[in-house]
C-alpha cells in the first residue's frame, strides 16, 4: 500500500478567501488525481497530473504535481459556497494503475 | 448511459449473516474496482478486477469475495457479516491500465449490527 497523507483534514473558510489542500507521500506515483465528493455520491475526478511540476487549471482551481511526483497540491482562489466537499487525491501505482487515496479534506466555505 | 449502478442504495445485516452487493457499468470498462470509505481513512481497495475472469486482492480484501463473470457485473459478497464491516461501499470502472478517470457508482452504506 502506498500512503498519501492529506492536510489538513478539516478547512473552514469565509467566501472569496483562498485555500490549498496538499497531498504528501514518500513513494511516487505513476499519475495524481483529484476527487470531489458531495454528502451521499460517489467521487468525481477534477483533475489528472502526469508529469513531475505539471501544472494545471480549472477555472479557479490550481493543481500542482510536485517535480519528484510524491506531492501534489490543489489550490483554490476566491472560494465559493458550491466549492464546498471533500476532496481526495489519490495516488496511483504499479502496472494496472491501482489507486491509493488520502483521508481526504473536508472544505466548507460560508456565504 | 447509467454509468456505474449499485444495489442496494442501505443495508442492514446482523453479525453473522451474508449478502451481496451488486455493481454494474454500461460503458464497456475493462477495470472494476470495491472500495469501502470510512471516516478519516479516505477510500480503501477491497478487491479489484482487471477484466472478465480475473480478480485480485486489494488493501482490505479479508471478509469479502468477488467474481467476474461478464464485463458489465461485479458484485461483492459479504460471507459472514462482522460490525467491523459497517461502512459505505463504493463500485468503480475504468477503461484500463493508465492514468483514466474512475467512474463511480453511488455507494451502498451498510450497518452490521
Amino acid at each position: 500500500t502506498q500512503l498519501l497523507e492529506q492536510s489538513p483534514q478539516f478547512l473552514s473558510i469565509q467566501e472569496g478567501e483562498n485555500l490549498t489542500v496538499y497531498c504528501n507521500s514518500s513513494s511516487v506515483f505513476s499519475s495524481l488525481q483529484w476527487y470531489r465528493q458531495e454528502p451521499g455520491e460517489g467521487p468525481v475526478l477534477l483533475v489528472t497530473v502526469v508529469t513531475g511540476g505539471e501544472v494545471k487549471k480549472l477555472k479557479r482551481l490550481t493543481f500542482q504535481f510536485g517535480d519528484a511526483r510524491k506531492d501534489s497540491s490543489l489550490h483554490i482562489t476566491a472560494a465559493q459556497p458550491g466549492d464546498t466537499g471533500l476532496y481526495l487525491c489519490a495516488g496511483a501505482w504499479g502496472y494496472d494503475y491501482k489507486l491509493s487515496f488520502g483521508a481526504g479534506t473536508t472544505v466548507t466555505v460560508r456565504a | 448511459n447509467a454509468g456505474v449502478t449499485q444495489t442496494p442504495k442501505f443495508q442492514v445485516l446482523k453479525t453473522g449473516q451474508s449478502m451481496t452487493l451488486q455493481c454494474a457499468q454500461d460503458m464497456n470498462h475493462e477495470y472494476m474496482s470495491w472500495y469501502r470509505q470510512d471516516p478519516g481513512m479516505g477510500l480503501r481497495l477491497i478487491h479489484y478486477s482487471v477484466g472478465a475472469g480475473i480478480t485480485d486482492q486489494g488493501e482490505v480484501p479479508n471478509g469479502y469475495n468477488v467474481s467476474r463473470s461478464t464485463t458489465e457485473d461485479f458484485p461483492l459478497r459479504l460471507l459472514s457479516a462482522a460490525p467491523s464491516q459497517t461502512s459505505v461501499y463504493f463500485c468503480a470502472s475504468n477503461p484500463g491500465p493508465g492514468p483514466y478517470e474512475q467512474y463511480f457508482g453511488p455507494g451502498t452504506r451498510l450497518t452490521v449490527t
